[in-house]
Parts: C-alpha cells; structure tokens; sequence
C-alpha cells in the first residue's frame, strides 16, 4: 500500500516540516491532501510522474512538494503555523480517466 | 474541482438497522469513490463506483451518473461500521472532491 512518514509530528512554530510518501509502486499519479478536524481532505497538489500537473491547492508558497525520480515524494512545510496543524495524506493510483485512488495513514502535524 | 454534498452530516443507529447516505455532485463525474475513514484515520476504499450499482457485504453502492447523485447502503449495521463516511468524485481535472463526510454511530 501507500505508506507515509512520520505517523506524526509536532514542530514548533516557525520550523521547518518535510513528510514523506511511498506510492504504490506501478502507480504514475500520486496526490497529496490535507484533512482538518471534521472537515474532508482538501487537495493539495498532484503529481503525474516526475512533474506537479496540478499545485493549484498549495495554499501558499511556504509549501512546495517534489517527485523527484517520479516515485517517492516529498511535502514541504517551511516557516510553520499553527494554522499549518492538520492530517496530511497521500495517495496514488494508475494513470487513466477510470482509476481507484489508496491513500496512505497519513501525517499528523502539530505546531505548537 | 466539483462540489460535494453529503447527507446526512449525523447518523445514530441501532445495531441491526439499515440506513442510506447520499452523495450529490455538482457536475458530471468519471471517477467515484466511497471511503470509510477509522478511528486512526485511515481512508479504508469501500467502493470505486462511478456508475451502476455494487456490493460488498452488508454494503452496496448506486451512482446514477446522469442524476449525479451517488447512495451507500449499510444493512444490518454493526458497532464496527461507526466511523465516518466520505465520497469522493472527479471529473476531468483529475482531483478528487470530497464531501464533508457523514458521522455514522451505530450502538449496541
């Protein structure tokens, strides 16, 4: 499956973050979403490859991801806020119109 | 993205009930998904169900594309079925939406 770490995180506020993603390893597509208490995931951002296709749910750019060999990612929080606190996820799946997303466990961030 | 709409926000069962959540989207989908979310927040895939009708169990989905609205049943609820419930659907611009999900309680 999707795996994610860490499992959690707690930070101080003004750190710097970085969460890892594991795709399943015959998927091209990989996403990241962010889910806050009582609310459903809202995305982020999602890569097809090696490249971001979308980034249009980065809320601003103190967050920045990469895929760099289009596989594992990376999600960068730079300058934390409290406002940052949340679950961070990632899924993937096969490239195509018709395809199933897995998300991984994702990644409880906590700015103090 | 489109937007989601799930209904209800809150549902308490008796175990042994059987119950409908619905899913109403804003625009035509090509991909839906239901998901259970546990207690560690995990997205648990239920259904990929952008048409037609599926069963899994005591769960089954329907999606009437045309209609785009998408219904998860749970017959014969279990305390093990709690948790929440979100659906999911995509159009062409390949995000996933999803709605605010839908508490489900289920007692003994």
């Amino acid at each position: 499956g999707v795996s994610q770490n860490p499992r959690h995180k707690i930070t101080k506020r003004g750190q710097n973050v970085t969460f890892r993603c594991d795709p399943i390893s015959e998927h091209n597509r990989l996403y990241w979403y962010r889910q806050t208490l009582g609310q459903g995931p809202e995305f982020l951002i999602y890569f097809q490859g090696t490249g971001a296709a979308d980034d249009s749910g980065l809320p601003n750019d103190r967050f920045f991801a990469v895929r760099p060999e289009g596989s594992v990612s990376t999600l960068k929080i730079q300058r934390t806020e409290r406002g940052d606190s949340a679950v961070y996820l990632c899924a993937s799946s096969l490239i195509g119109k018709d395809t199933e997303a897995f998300f991984g466990q994702g990644t409880r961030l906590t700015v103090v | 993205g489109i937007q989601v709409e799930q209904s209800p926000p809150d549902l308490i069962l008796q175990e042994g009930a059987n119950s409908t959540l619905r899913c109403n989207f804003s625009d035509s989908v090509n991909n839906l998904q239901w998901f259970h979310q546990n207690p560690w927040g995990q997205l648990i895939n239920l259904f990929y169900i952008p048409s037609g009708t599926k069963q899994n169990g005591r769960l089954s989905a329907t999606t009437v594309a045309t209609e785009r609205y998408s219904l998860l049943y749970i017959s014969s609820s279990q305390t093990t079925d709690s948790g929440v419930y979100f659906c999911a659907g995509r159009s062409n611009d390949y995000k996933l939406s999803f709605g605010a999900g839908t508490t489900v309680t289920v007692r003994a």
